[in-house]
């Protein structure tokens, strides 16, 4: 059981490129988010999706795009990298959103850690 | 004025200390209460739940919440070197739906 799988570990990245932060889990969660964790901000949601084929928007979206196609994966796209986005990105999931899996908690991926230069 | 409001520390104690760490939060909303414990350049990791208000024991470790002050405290017992991390405190009005997590306080205790 692997659990939450983030790749890549690392990545630089130039302004303007974009790139793809892949977030598979193994789990069977219905709930998944991103999250990034910049140094005196704490963890803020960049995007959340509840089940496949549904996703909205958190707190920081600007600049970033995620579909769900399948239960498993949940990838988030940097459109067009700026160095205001350079932070340590966490893929979570959860049997459910709501209380129904609240005992199994929110199973955390190792992040991503991105710089753009 | 953040909703969720976390002393980042550091926090240092010697082993065997009582550790208390708090959050204040100001969304009447919010009624699930979670702790998450991150060790360095790894994901957080669940260490308790709370609903509502009251307290909850786990092992060396205890949650309390106290609405009516829109308080939060975690406290660990007989504390271990290996407990030095990142506490996180997290909340939100519906389960584990848009989690608002405080900034963390770093905790480390020396043997």
């Amino acid at each position: 059981n692997a659990g939450v799988t983030q790749t890549p570990k690392f990545q630089v990245l130039k302004t303007g490129q974009s790139m793809t932060l892949q977030c598979a889990q193994d789990m069977n969660h219905e709930y998944m988010s991103w999250y990034r964790q910049d140094p005196g901000m704490g963890l803020r949601l960049i995007h959340y999706s509840v089940g496949a084929g549904i996703t909205d928007q958190g707190e920081v979206p600007n600049g970033y795009n995620v579909s769900r196609s399948t239960t498993e994966d949940f990838p988030l796209r940097l459109l067009s990298a700026a160095p205001s986005q350079t932070s340590v990105y966490f893929c979570a999931s959860s049997y459910s959103g709501d209380t129904t899996g609240i005992s199994d908690g929110y199973t955390f991926g190792s992040g991503t850690r991105l710089t753009v230069v | 004025q953040k909703e969720v409001e976390q002393d980042p520390g550091p926090l240092s104690v010697p082993e065997g200390a009582i550790v208390s760490l708090n959050c204040t939060y100001s969304n009447s909303a919010f009624q699930y209460f979670m702790w998450y414990r991150q060790y360095s350049r790894k994901g957080p990791e669940l260490l308790m739940y709370t609903y509502s208000s009251g307290n909850k024991e786990d092992g060396r470790f205890t949650a309390q919440v106290d609405k009516s002050s829109k308080y939060i405290s975690l406290f660990i017992r007989d504390s271990q070197p290996s407990d030095s991390a990142t506490y996180l405190c997290a909340m939100s009005a519906r389960g584990f739906q848009k989690l608002v997590f405080g900034t963390g306080t770093r905790l480390l205790v020396s043997p």
